[in-house]
């Protein structure tokens, strides 16, 4: 079975510049999350999808960060314009409806200089 | 406030030697409880979880963590460490429908 897969493994990119990550789930996995993990930090939720619409993104900055997930299945987020202390590892996961525990990627580690 | 503690920041341990590793959470709610493996560079892998019934579970790579609904805790722990056990473990707490609170997560070190 295919994990969970993300592009680009690295970014590094100047503030005020606009990124955009890929994912893509599982196959057959209703669910995706993306995380952010500042170094040091445990990942947090930025954003939880349910096939393709959305269930939580509270804790999105919504007025620089943005994410989609078109059809239900692949997404990306996007940040426009970076700021330095958005320098993290950016993790997707997904889940599939009967399981309780979600599959990450790898991350995309993105640095802003 | 939903939280999860993990005090030890950084722990060094000898290769053989037991280990165990510390959780606490705050939550309002039954709690499903979790603990992720993460090695450099690399994303989460799930070693264990927790929902109900036995408090004692088993996971993968040979670990083991106990749920005590008394202290809040939910310990990791492993008779004898491999070098390949390297690596930084986050404890995560969630509902059914996951929407997981990680801990700041402990970085392991083993020596030969």
């Amino acid at each position: 079975e295919a994990g969970v897969a993300q592009s680009p493994r690295y970014k590094i990119i100047e503030k005020r510049q606009s990124v955009a990550f890929w994912c893509n789930p599982i196959s057959g996995h209703a669910t995706l999350y993306w995380y952010q993990q500042i170094l040091g930090q445990g990942p947090k939720l930025l954003i939880q999808f349910q096939n393709n619409g959305v269930v939580d993104d509270s804790q999105l900055p919504k007025d620089r960060f943005s994410a989609e997930r078109l059809k239900g299945v692949d997404s990306t987020l996007k940040i426009q314009p970076a700021k330095l202390e958005d320098s993290a590892v950016y993790l997707c996961a997904s889940r599939s409806n009967t399981a309780t525990e979600a599959f990450f990627g790898q991350g995309t580690r993105l640095t802003v200089v | 406030a939903q939280s999860v503690t993990q005090p030890d920041i950084h722990i060094t341990v000898s290769e053989g030697a037991s280990l165990e590793l510390r959780c606490n959470y705050s939550y309002g709610a039954t709690p499903y409880l979790f603990w992720y493996v993460q090695s450099p560079g690399q994303g989460l892998q799930l070693l264990l979880k927790y929902f109900s019934g036995d408090t004692l579970v088993q996971g993968i790579k040979g670990f083991e963590a106990e749920f005590k609904r008394s202290q809040s805790s939910f310990n990791l722990r492993k008779p004898s460490v491999h070098w390949s056990d390297a690596a930084e473990y986050f404890c995560a707490v969630g509902a059914y429908q996951p929407k997981l609170i990680f801990g700041t997560g402990t970085r392991l070190q083993v020596f030969p």
